[in-house]
């Protein structure tokens, strides 16, 4: 099986452009969450889904940060506008809630770079 | 709130040097407790999960062991192969999100 797919895997911008970032689950996997890492903080939760709906966007930064599940294996992360402190790894990660342990699996990130 | 602290931030070892990371927890309950490994430009990969004090876990020459307040991963005679970041995480009972530390940093020299 096919794990979570990312896209693009690096993104070079100017600030105020906007940004959007791309993640396909796993599939049977019902949860996606989105992180960011940085060197001073580390992976840092941003937002959840569960079947599609968010559940904690509590750790999303920002109003410019948006995320959105269309449908149940798709998500996009948007940064609009962007800034240069937005600058890190994004990853997203694919779990089946419910299931014993809940194991989260993730993507192998895009790296923003804003400029 | 859920705190994960992982100990050393960074550690060197000769190949066949064994050796223990540490990450100690708090958390109001502990729902479960998750080792990844990660390599530069790529993302975590899970290792282990444990569940209850005294579980123990083990893969090739990784061994994860759990206590009310921390946990141990276990490196035994490692490879220079085993040189990754490795990142504990816990997931408290009534989540499903979970609190990662900042890893420790293991490079392994032949």
């Amino acid at each position: 099986d096919a794990g979570v797919i990312q896209s693009p895997r690096h993104e070079v911008t100017e600030m105020g452009q906007e940004v959007t970032l791309r993640c396909k689950l796993i599939s049977g996997h019902n949860s996606l969450f989105w992180y960011r890492q940085t060197m001073m903080r580390g992976l840092e939760l941003l937002i959840y889904f569960n079947n599609n709906v968010p559940i904690d966007d509590s750790g999303m930064p920002e109003d410019r940060f948006s995320a959105k599940m269309p449908n149940a294996s798709f998500s996009t992360l948007k940064i609009q506008p962007s800034e240069p402190r937005d600058s890190a790894v994004y990853f997203c990660a694919s779990s089946l809630l419910g299931a014993l342990g809940e194991t989260q699996y993730f993507g192998p990130g895009t790296r923003l770079l804003v400029l | 709130e859920d705190q994960v602290t992982q100990s050393p931030e960074a550690l060197r070892l000769q190949e066949g040097e064994s050796s223990s990371l540490n990450c100690s927890y708090t958390v109001s309950g502990l729902r479960g407790l998750f080792w990844y490994r990660q390599d530069p430009g790529k993302g975590p990969e899970f290792l282990f999960t444990l569940y209850s004090a005294g579980e123990e876990k083990e893969k090739e020459r990784l061994k994860a062991t759990l206590t009310k307040k921390e946990s141990f991963l276990h490196i035994t005679a490692p490879k220079p192969e085993d040189s990754a970041t490795y990142l504990c995480a816990v997931q408290d009972s009534g989540y499903s999100t979970l609190t990662f530390g900042k890893g420790t940093m293991l490079l392994v020299s032949p």
